[in-house]
């Protein structure tokens, strides 16, 4: 079946620009997790949504991102005003139950890169 | 930050099995050990997890010492698509969410 998917694929934006990154999660689960990965290291949490009520949002840098899931499926990451250091690669995940899940099942990222 | 230490690289020869050392010695009770690993820069994908019993799926086996401060991931049969970044991550079942990840251990599995 379909895993979770993720638009753009790849998003080149300026300087003080604002980007939209989308996460559309397997069909059917109720928790979706956002994850921000550098080169080389691990991925990073972000925030994190058992339908659309954001459960998490220790892991959002500041203000300048924010993220939701208005209908407990999509998402949205938002980024206002990028700066370079929001370069990374962003990863959204997907689980099928509540507490007590152990599987997040992950997309293919958006690699965003801030000139 | 990562409660957990792994090696940062071990190279493995293709058909032999490779054993993946953790240790997580601050575990608390209510803490699973999971392995997740990530090829190339793919997204990560779940392996297997445990509590203190020895674990074993089509992947993969768990074993996790009786203290279960320290674990080890064993994949019997090593091939050249097992090169990836392996990590062991502890997570309590039914708190946070999130997984916290680590820097891993690149396993190089050379022919």
């Amino acid at each position: 079946g379909a895993g979770v998917s993720q638009s753009p694929r790849y998003k080149v934006t300026k300087r003080g620009q604002d980007v939209a990154l989308r996460c559309d999660p397997i069909s059917g689960h109720v928790s979706l997790y956002w994850y921000r990965q550098a080169l080389g290291q691990g991925p990073e949490f972000l925030t994190y949504f058992n339908y659309e009520a954001q459960q998490d949002k220790s892991g959002l840098p500041n203000d300048r991102f924010s993220a939701e899931r208005p209908e407990g499926s999509i998402s949205t990451l938002t980024i206002q005003r990028t700066e370079q250091r929001d370069s990374a690669m962003y990863r959204c995940a997907s689980s099928r139950e509540l507490a007590g899940a152990y599987e997040q099942y992950f997309g293919p990222g958006t690699r965003l890169t801030v000139t | 930050d990562a409660k957990t230490t792994q090696p940062p690289s071990m190279d493995c020869a293709e058909g032999r099995a490779a054993n993946l050392p953790c240790n997580h010695s601050t575990i608390s009770g209510n803490e699973y050990v999971y392995w997740y690993r990530q090829i190339h820069s793919q997204g990560p994908q779940y392996i297997i997890h445990g509590l203190k019993n020895n674990e074993t799926n089509e992947m993969a086996s768990l074993i996790i010492t009786e203290d279960r401060k320290s674990s080890t991931l064993i994949l019997p049969h090593a091939t050249l698509r097992d090169t990836a970044v392996y990590y062991c991550i502890v997570r309590v079942q039914g708190g946070s969410e999130k997984l916290v990840f680590g820097k891993g251990t690149k396993l190089t599995v050379n022919p």
